[in-house]
């Protein structure tokens, strides 16, 4: 159980596209998702916490017009990555919060590489 | 401000050995603090929480309010437990919210 998937596991696109990038809950609904971006060799930096409903909580120093986030259902959240270019390619991953087993946890997707050219 | 610091990038041990994979944090309040593991080619799963006070995989960590850690060890390594391991942090109130430490990659040789 607590299964996140994500799609694209991976994705080439050209500069100036923009890029959806979904993140489902399998088998629980998630009170909130998060997203984050990972360099290579880095930590996970927190883009946004995302609530099904309602508009997205963006850290300092995310744009939420580049970076737009819609959460339409409890097991559904998507990060657009609008006018992508090289410098949005990284590894993007979404986690959802769920109390499973008594407990608060985040259960995190397998993430999505982007690679903008 | 809130961090978390994890100042070994890489630990090489041999298998048998005692391991100790350091985490300090700052944060003005009660946080709670996390492991989490991430196997080569698998994505991050928690490996355990302050507040379960438990062990898993033979892993412990315990929360030192006085020096503001949470140190993860394990008495004898195995060669399955090498993999990139982050420390997290959860504030009170902040709607599960997790800072992340650089991580640490444990390699444990034969």
């Amino acid at each position: 159980g607590a299964v996140v998937s994500q799609h694209p596991s991976r994705v080439i696109c050209k500069s100036g596209t923009s890029v959806k990038i979904e993140c489902r809950s399998l088998d629980f609904q998630a009170t909130t998702m998060f997203w984050y971006r990972q360099f290579p060799k880095q930590s996970l930096m927190l883009m946004a916490t995302s609530n099904e409903g309602s508009k997205a909580t963006y850290e300092q120093g995310v744009e939420k017009d580049k970076f737009l986030i819609n959460h339409a259902s409890l097991t559904l959240s998507t990060l657009t990555v609008t006018s992508a270019h090289p410098e949005d390619s990284s590894f993007y991953i979404c986690s959802a919060r769920a109390r499973l087993s008594g407990q608060e946890t985040q259960y995190f997707g397998p993430g999505t590489r982007l690679l903008v050219l | 401000a809130q961090r978390v610091t994890q100042p070994e990038k890489l630990l090489s041990v041999f298998k048998g050995a005692p391991v100790e994979l350091k985490c300090n944090y700052s944060y003005s309040g009660s946080p709670e603090l996390f492991w989490y593991v991430q196997y080569s080619r698998q994505r991050l799963q928690l490996l355990l929480r302050h507040i379960s006070r438990e062990s898993i995989k033979g892993f412990t960590a315990d929360l030192n309010k006085g020096e503001t850690s949470f140190h993860l060890k394990k008495p004898f390594a195995q060669e399955e437990d090498s993999a990139m391991y982050y420390c997290a942090l959860s504030g009170l109130n902040q709607g599960g919210k997790l800072i992340f430490g650089q991580g640490t990659e444990l390699s444990v040789k034969p």
